[in-house]
């Protein structure tokens, strides 16, 4: 049973435009949750998170928004540059160290 | 080193053969993870490790797999009589402490044949 879902297997973005893309997960103990991005061949890294106890995060061109009551997070990339074309995974947590990891959404930025 | 360093970054293992696969964490971190990657799949947990003791091996998909931190730093994870659905990539992280900050290495990309 998968925790956390990323429906969205890929998704192509006009550069210059909005990217959105977006997690559901079904267990409500899930308090942090973290959006990781990767590079083919590379190992996962941290872009931005977000506590339960929270519904928005921002960080320069990422914000992060979480709706607890439809158990949905999305990370909003704006504007869309070409280097951010990478995997992006969404993840959670119930303790400080353990993550639950959705299969991931492969973000294609066009020029 | 400044990252996560994991060797081999590929290896390729005769079905029934025994892997060590190692992992150099940041110098000073004293929180170490494994997670492990199939294809189309995000990581999925394996351990962790605080220190040089395994605080959380729940992860650990049988008795086949093993892993060490011997001196709190250098771990490895031990496979033995692998099987062709052990194929993934391993990812090793480290933190300053156990959260999230974790800073992953590039993997080490096990085929089983």
């Amino acid at each position: 049973d998968q925790q956390v879902k990323q429906n969205s297997p890929s998704l192509s973005v006009q550069e210059g435009r909005i990217s959105i893309l977006n997690c559901d997960y079904t267990n409500s103990m899930f308090d942090y949750f973290l959006w990781y991005k990767k590079y083919p061949a590379e190992g996962p890294t941290f872009l931005i998170s977000i506590s339960s106890i929270k519904d928005k995060n921002e960080d320069g061109r990422f914000t992060v928004f979480l709706n607890k009551s439809a158990k949905h997070l999305s990370l909003h990339i704006v504007p869309s540059q070409p280097g951010d074309s990478a995997v992006y995974f969404c993840a959670a947590s119930v303790s400080n160290y353990q993550l639950i990891w959705g299969a991931g959404t492969k973000l294609i930025i066009k020029p | 080193g400044a990252g996560v360093s994991q060797t081999p970054s590929n290896k390729v293992t005769e079905k029934g053969k025994y892997v060590e696969l190692r992992c150099d964490p940041i110098s000073g971190h004293t929180a170490l993870y494994w997670y492990r990657q199939s294809l189309g799949q995000g990581p999925e947990f394996l351990i962790y490790f605080q220190g040089t003791g395994a605080a959380d091996d729940s992860g650990l998909p049988n008795d086949r797999f093993f892993a060490v931190r011997p001196e709190g730093s250098v771990s490895t994870l031990k496979i033995q009589r692998t099987e062709r659905g052990d194929s993934a990539v391993y990812l090793c992280a480290s933190s300053p402490d156990k959260n999230y900050g974790y800073t992953f290495g590039s993997g080490t990309r096990l085929t089983v044949v």
